[in-house]
């Protein structure tokens, strides 16, 4: 059984370029957040996806959006990059319900030069 | 609001000696609580969680932790340290709607746990 799988794991962008990062929820999962986590930092909540719509949203601004398919996989799209916006970008996977585990992928690393 | 906070930024200690991370919580709603491990260059494991009942909870790799209502406090411990406990660990917590987890986990900053032979 995969679990959450993250693509691509590395990437290199320059400012003012567009991104988009993408996510496989471990099989059976219907509920997609993602986390974006600085260098020595915890991860912060970016937003939340579940039946194709953003549930929750976390301090971050419009340049951060996001889609989820059908298939529960997911995209999160980062528009004008920034230095700032250099992180680890986690993809954690639920299935909706009291006290389900949440889990992790294992990450994209984004550096914008 | 919630917020966590990790008391310790870094916890160096002896292999087999005994260690805690504290972990502090603040919320006006019940929680869930959770630890989360992060090992070098990956994402993150969950160690155990606390929805309810017994204020003591087991994990993986011989951690537990307790859950301290008036304290608000969730502390993770393990009797004796590996090398390869060497690491980061998150602490978290999570809003409860009605009686359901949203998902959004609100973390600390982290405390990096240093073994040494």
């Amino acid at each position: 059984d995969a679990g959450v799988t993250q693509s691509p794991t590395h990437l290199i962008k320059t400012r003012g370029q567009q991104v988009t990062l993408r996510c496989s929820p471990k099989s059976g999962h219907d509920t997609v957040s993602w986390y974006q986590q600085a260098l020595g930092q915890g991860p912060q909540f970016i937003f939340q996806y579940y039946e194709e719509e953003e549930r929750q949203r976390g301090n971050f601004p419009d340049r951060f959006s996001g889609h989820q398919f059908p298939n529960y996989s997911s995209e999160l799209n980062v528009n004008a990059l920034l230095l700032g916006d250099s992180a680890l970008y986690l993809c954690a996977s639920s299935f909706q319900g009291a006290g389900n585990t949440i889990y992790f992928g294992e990450g994209s690393w984004l550096t914008v030069v | 609001a919630q917020s966590v906070t990790q008391l310790d930024s870094q916890v160096p200690v002896f292999e087999e000696a005994p260690v805690e991370l504290r972990c502090n919580y603040s919320s006006s709603v019940s929680v869930y609580l959770f630890w989360y491990v992060q090992y070098p260059n990956q994402g993150l494991q969950l160690l155990l969680k606390y929805l309810s009942g017994s204020t003591l909870v087991k994990g993986i790799n011989g951690f537990e932790a307790e859950f301290n209502k008036s304290q608000t406090s969730f502390h993770l411990r393990k009797p004796s340290v590996h090398i390869s406990d060497t690491a980061e660990y998150f602490c978290a917590v999570t809003q409860l709607r009605g009686s359901s987890n949203t998902g959004k986990l609100i973390f600390g900053q982290g405390t990096t746990l240093q073994v040494k032979p």
